[in-house]
């Protein structure tokens, strides 16, 4: 089955700086590689996504970039704020035949003010 | 719209217990699945269905049952209640079978004691 790693599982940046969150996987079958943002006591939400046939996304100060060919996906926050501070998650889906989704263990960010 | 609405926010189970989570959408969406999430882990999928009458397991489904009579409703049944079932159960729905948007639930607190 799929296998999601996700790195680092925490991250202290400085407001203002930019954070990277990096997601590998295993089957080479997912196409479809969501981030949720969760902040405390909160459910996760939506926060960007990208398809198997497109190699980055931005909206605003978040980018996701992925290499089909290394397996790895990441989350780019720029000029980070402190309400970025939560929880974030990548997951990898197969929408094929047969679909199942895996999700990483979270990156809890820090921004410091 | 509501969006997906689950209920009890918080309980306590005693071992041995049984209780159901509600969980209803107001977004007409035919797929609905039940994570449950472990402090500082990723989500897990328990089970979900993609339409009334339909559903199947996820990875975590011992412990558990489901059923889906109408499109709107997908109760999460707890039967004889054990520790490890301590967990946030957040119920989700999406337009399409996962390679779109989850929308989740606020979540549901549930400890076993």
């Amino acid at each position: 089955g799929e296998n999601v790693e996700q790195h680092p599982s925490t991250l202290s940046v400085q407001e203002g700086d930019s954070a990277v969150i990096k997601c590998t996987y295993s089957d080479s079958a997912s196409n479809y590689f969501p981030w949720y943002k969760q902040e405390l006591g909160k459910r996760p939400q939506l926060i960007i996504d990208i398809r198997s046939n497109v190699g980055e996304k931005k909206d605003q100060r978040i980018a996701v970039t992925l290499n089909k060919t290394a397996k790895h996906f990441s989350l780019h926050i720029t000029e980070t704020q402190p309400e970025d501070s939560a929880v974030y998650f990548c997951a990898a889906v197969y929408s094929g035949g047969y679909q199942k989704v895996t999700f990483g263990t979270g990156t809890k960010l820090q921004v410091i003010p | 719209n509501a969006g997906v609405t689950q209920t009890p926010k918080f309980r306590i189970l005693k071992i041995g217990q049984s209780m159901t989570l509600q969980c209803t959408q107001d977004m007409n969406h035919n797929y609905m699945y039940w994570y449950r999430q472990d402090p500082g882990m990723g989500l897990k999928l328990i089970y979900y269905s993609v339409g009334a009458g339909i559903t199947d397991k996820g990875e975590v489904p011992n412990g558990y049952n489901v059923s889906r009579s109408t499109t709107e409703d997908f109760p999460l049944r707890l039967e004889l209640a054990a520790p490890s079932q301590t967990s946030v159960y957040f119920c989700a729905s999406s337009y399409e079978y996962f390679s779109d948007t989850i929308y989740f639930g606020e979540g549901s607190w549930l400890t076993v004691v």
